[in-house]
């Protein structure tokens, strides 16, 4: 009864070549998060949606883009990946912005 | 600034013992504080929020705003409870500040 669906698990991307990673969610909530997580480190926030409004951190680079179509679904794009962006990618949804956080099982991104 | 302190990147206590996780935070306002437990291969997952007041798998958490502490606490530690412990405040963005973790493994 998974209720953040990540998926890919794990993903594979060749250096410099465009990649999506999909986030769903049942729970209806209106806020969705994405995160980064690299090894031994806490969770980094890249952006996150407040329903259709899209917010992005300082420093989130540009290479990183987001997609939310609709209330259910929310993707991750990297456009030209880099070694540097290997890392488990989490996705989180919350009922508001004081809820706590639901999060997704990560998919874990291998650059090569 | 606002910040998380998690002061161990490890701790290791034996079944049964008493366990605290460290927890120091900076914050202007009146924070808001989250336990984020994540075991192995397993998603991260709220464990417990300051503004409950609960007690969740046998931990507790107070807020203590003269220290500036927000320590993780369980009586007595299981096996089970090895995990990776995130503290988290939520800023004035509603963004969740993080701090840095720390791993607990529970020697049988």
């Amino acid at each position: 009864d998974a209720m953040v669906i990540q998926n890919p698990r794990y993903q594979v991307t060749q250096f410099g070549k465009p990649v999506t990673l999909s986030c769903s969610q049942t729970l209806n909530h209106n806020v969705m998060y994405w995160y980064q997580q690299k090894s031994s480190q806490a969770p980094k926030l890249l952006f996150h949606y407040y329903d259709k409004d899209f917010n992005n951190e300082a420093d989130t680079p540009d290479n990183f883009q987001s997609r939310r179509p609709n209330t259910s679904f929310c993707f991750l794009d990297i456009r030209s990946p880099g070694l540097g962006d290997a890392a488990m990618y989490l996705c989180a949804t919350s009922v508001s912005v004081l809820g706590g956080y639901t999060f997704g099982s990560g998919t874990r991104l291998t650059v090569v | 600034a606002q910040r998380v302190t998690q002061p161990e990147k490890l701790l290791s206590v034996f079944k049964g013992a008493p366990v605290e996780l460290k927890c120091n935070y900076s914050y202007s306002g009146s924070p808001e504080l989250f336990w984020y437990v994540q075991y192995s291969r397993q998603r991260l997952q709220l464990l417990l929020r300051h503004i409950s007041r609960e007690s969740i798998k046998g931990f507790t958490a107070d807020l203590n705003k003269g220290e500036t502490s927000f320590h993780l606490k369980k009586p007595f530690a299981q096996e089970e409870d090895s995990a990776m412990y995130y503290c988290a405040l939520m800023d004035s963005n509603y963004q969740l500040i993080w701090g840095a973790g720390t791993k607990l493994i529970i020697k049988p």
